[in-house]
């Protein structure tokens, strides 16, 4: 079946400028989670949703980022007025169950976000 | 909240080596411990994971040791191959249900 799938896969950014990156969850997955990879580094949480409800935003980094899902499907993570130091990685993983992180996460290919 | 430490960052093996990767985590209520394997510019994939409730779990090669007295747990790959190549994360998920995970370590099989 489909996996999880995120796009753009690649964006570059003028500072300033504001971005949206969408993450399509594997069908029927219950929790979603946003991650920030920088180069070298594990993935950091950003923040998580339980359908649509977003359980947890502890991890976005200021009040530029924002982050929906509606629906309980499809999430969408937004950052307003780009820095540099938003360039990165930003993976989306989904899991089936309720209990997010104590199950399988299953990762999408990420977008690369380049902030000039 | 949670922090996770992950030993060595490089690691660099003879093909048919076998490879050790150690983490350390902080929050005792941590229960859930899955170990991904991220290959160059794809995502992370799951290989592997443990719950506290057991003290290893074995899959053909790959293999996971938990010792919650002392609060670490370890990646164990034998027989390795140039395939093996690619970075390595675990993570520890606690009562918050949010993962941390490690910095990763970069593992090289040398044909």
């Amino acid at each position: 079946g489909a996996g999880v799938s995120q796009s753009p896969r690649y964006k570059v950014a003028k500072r300033g400028q504001d971005v949206a990156l969408r993450c399509d969850p594997i069908s029927g997955h219950v929790s979603l989670f946003w991650y920030q990879q920088a180069l070298g580094q594990g993935p950091e949480f950003l923040t998580y949703f339980q359908n649509e409800a977003q359980l947890d935003k502890s991890g976005l980094p200021s009040d530029r980022f924002f982050a929906e899902r509606p629906e309980g499907s499809v999430s969408t993570l937004k950052i307003q007025r780009t820095q540099q130091e938003d360039s990165a990685v930003y993976l989306c993983a989904s899991s089936l169950v309720a209990s997010g992180g104590k199950d399988t996460q299953y990762f999408g290919p990420g977008t690369r976000l380049t902030v000039l | 909240g949670e922090n996770v430490e992950q030993h060595p960052s490089t690691l660099s093996v003879q093909e048919g080596d076998s490879a050790v990767i150690k983490c350390t985590y902080s929050d005792s209520a941590s229960n859930y411990f899955p170990w991904y394997k991220q290959e160059l510019g794809k995502r992370p994939q799951l290989i592997i994971d443990i719950r506290s409730n057991v003290g290893e779990k074995k899959d053909q090669r790959i293999a996971v040791t938990l010792n919650k007295t002392a609060k670490h747990f370890s990646l164990h790959i034998t027989e390795t191959q140039p395939e093996d190549s690619a970075v390595y994360f675990c993570a520890a998920t606690g009562g918050s249900y949010i993962p941390t995970f490690g910095r990763g370590t970069s593992l090289i099989v040398h044909p």
